[in-house]
């Protein structure tokens, strides 16, 4: 069975700095891996997703990620951080086993100070 | 196209009371979703459906109810509500099954059971 790991809740930047969300996965068979970000009271949105075709992924709103299999890690960065930032970020595993399930993180809310 | 919609946004419902929680997609998509956020806990998948007729049951289904009656809606009832389903309800739908594909979310329903 797969399963994500976020490591902190809540991580918060300074406006002009470097943002790093990370996710650990875990999973027996190659993974596809996705960010997701939620607005305030808003549904989720995709900002990236790995499909095994490339390691570095970019998304949209100059995110991006990097699929590790040593590391078993997919973190999101971002070079500088922006106002509009600050969102709750989700990431999720699937598999070709685990068909249309998808297994989501518990979510890191990113603050962002002017 | 207005992707995931849902009704109603908020309610406020009585223990035991019952409701239809609605969601339309206009994509056309084949898989539909209804997950719950819980504060810190992610998403978790209630029921899921991968075509008109066809559902079935997600992590946490106890208490809940889903028809698919065609391809645009899929509502999700709640039976005799408790206080546990206090959460924000999601809906979502995916073109098609694959492990790569990626949801599309509604804005929500925030439910709180009193």
């Amino acid at each position: 069975a797969q399963s994500v790991t976020q490591l902190g809740s809540h991580v918060s930047v300074s406006e002009g700095a470097l943002v790093l969300l990370r996710c650990n996965y875990s999973s027996s068979v190659p993974p596809y891996l996705f960010w997701y970000v939620q607005y305030p009271n808003q549904g989720l949105q995709l900002l990236l997703k790995y499909t095994s075709a490339a390691t570095l992924v970019k998304g949209i709103n100059g995110f991006e990620a990097e699929f590790k299999k040593s590391e078993t890690s997919f973190h999101l960065t971002k070079p500088s951080a922006h106002m509009s930032d600050a969102a709750e970020y989700f990431c999720a595993v699937t598999t070709n086993t685990g068909g249309f399930k998808t297994i989501f993180g518990a979510g890191t809310r990113l603050f962002v100070k002017a | 196209n207005a992707g995931v919609t849902q009704t109603p946004k908020f309610r406020i419902l009585k223990i035991g009371q019952s409701m239809t929680l609605q969601c339309t997609q206009d994509m056309n998509h084949n898989y539909m979703y209804w997950y719950r956020q819980d504060p810190g806990m992610g998403l978790k998948l209630i029921y899921y459906s991968v075509g008109a007729g066809i559902t079935d049951k997600g992590e946490v289904p106890n208490g809940y109810n889903v028809s698919r009656s065609t391809t645009e809606d899929f509502p999700l009832r709640l039976e005799l509500a408790a206080p546990s389903q206090t959460s924000v309800y999601f809906c979502a739908s995916s073109y098609s099954g694959e492990a790569s594909s990626e949801q599309y979310f509604g804005p929500g329903t925030r439910l709180t059971v009193t």
